[in-house]
Parts: C-alpha cells; structure tokens; sequence
C-alpha cells in the first residue's frame, strides 16, 4: 500500500539531546514537509522540499533541521537549540507543480516528549 | 489579524444534526481552499477541495467559499458519530505550494 510512514510514534527525550524523525513515502511524490501541531495552535510548517537536495524553510525552522537525500525520504532532526519541543510532528507529501491541487498526505504523526 | 481563523470549539451536536463549520482569513489572494479532518492521533486527511468560490457537494458534506466575504464554510449533513475529529480549514495562493492551516475546531457527534 502506498503512503507515508513516520518513526517512532514515540518518543522521549532528554534535554539537551538531539533526536531524529524518520519520513519515508513511496508515493512517488516530489514535494515533502514537515509540521508541527500543537494543542490550539492548528498546523505549522518546519520545512519543506519540493525536490532531492533542496529544502526551504517554514514559518517556525528555528531549532530544526533537515536532510532530503533520497526523493523517498526526509528526516527532521530536532535539535538541543529547540526552546519547546515537546509537540506532535507530521510528515506530509504531495505531488509538486502545475498538477498541485491541495492536497497533503499525511502519515501518523510523531509524537516526541522532553523530559 | 491572524491570516487565517477558525474557531476551536469545542463543538458538540447530537447524532444527525446540521454541522457547520467556518473559517475566515484575509489574504486575498487565496484561492484554493481545503478542509482536513483529523481524527484522534492521526494525521489529517483531505475531506474537500474548492478552487475560487461557490459550493462543492459529496455525500453528506458541502464546502461553501465567499471571496468577497473572506469567509469559508463546511456543512455536514445528518451528521454521524463517526463525524466526531478536528476539522482543519486550509488555503492557499497556489504556485507557492504552502497552505495555511486555521487551527482546526473539534466536533463531537454524540449518539
């Protein structure tokens, strides 16, 4: 089955660690991002890649960062520079270009916890 | 003024009620216009596209947009408990490919 995948769905850490969340599609998509949702304050953009080896950054990329090696792939590593982690993180893709309609496929989410 | 609002709720409704959902915003340019639902720890799925203004029906759900008014609506129809999600308006001006998400409303359908 087609999608996205997201890994850990879990996950604790301590302050002052970085940590890594996995994003691999096999939709065949070449646009990807990353979100952060927060309790009330809806969905807000990290990063975004609309092509292998290039990426933008969002409205919030402070403390974040990313990589986008493979057009399957696009992991976002969260940084000790994060002043509030804790938060659930969603990985999307689409198509890119004249094609776009809108649409996002979202995969599970990852929900990181720092303690 | 926040580009995009959306009222949070809570929204409770008994089973099959009329459910309306809205959002305004204020960047004139937007012109695709999206609602998401998102069920509990999952990630949000699109629910309705429409491009410009005017209505788009399926099934028990229609997406209204009044570009003069800078106003969106969700309308669901005799509305089910498994309705019961957080139902995310999104836009955008196309071209950039970046939607902007109101912060969603959640809506429980109760038996």
């Amino acid at each position: 089955d087609g999608g996205i995948t997201q890994s850990p769905k879990y996950l604790f850490r301590k302050e002052g660690q970085n940590v890594t969340l996995s994003c691999e599609q096999n939709l065949n998509h070449d646009a990807m991002y990353w979100y952060r949702q927060d309790p009330g304050q809806g969905l807000r953009l990290i990063y975004y890649s609309q092509i292998v080896n290039d990426f933008q950054k969002g409205d919030i990329a402070e403390g974040y960062s990313v990589s986008r090696e493979k057009k399957e792939s696009f992991p976002l590593t969260v940084t000790s520079a994060q002043k509030n982690p804790t938060a659930f993180y969603l990985c999307a893709s689409s198509i890119a270009g004249g094609g776009w309609t809108g649409e996002l496929f979202f995969g599970e989410g990852s929900r990181l916890t720092v303690l | 003024q926040k580009e995009v609002e959306q009222d949070p709720g809570p929204l409770s409704v008994p089973e099959g009620a009329i459910v309306s959902l809205n959002c305004t915003y204020s960047n004139s340019a937007f012109q695709y216009f999206m609602w998401y639902r998102q069920y509990s720890r999952k990630g949000p799925e699109l629910l309705m596209y429409t491009y410009s203004s005017g209505n788009k029906e399926d099934g028990r759900f229609t997406a209204q947009v009044d570009k003069s008014s800078k106003y969106i609506s969700l309308f669901i129809r005799d509305s089910q408990p498994s309705d019961s999600a957080t139902y995310l308006c999104a836009m955008s001006a196309g071209g950039s490919e970046k939607l902007v998400f109101g912060k969603g409303t959640k809506l429980t359908v109760n038996p």
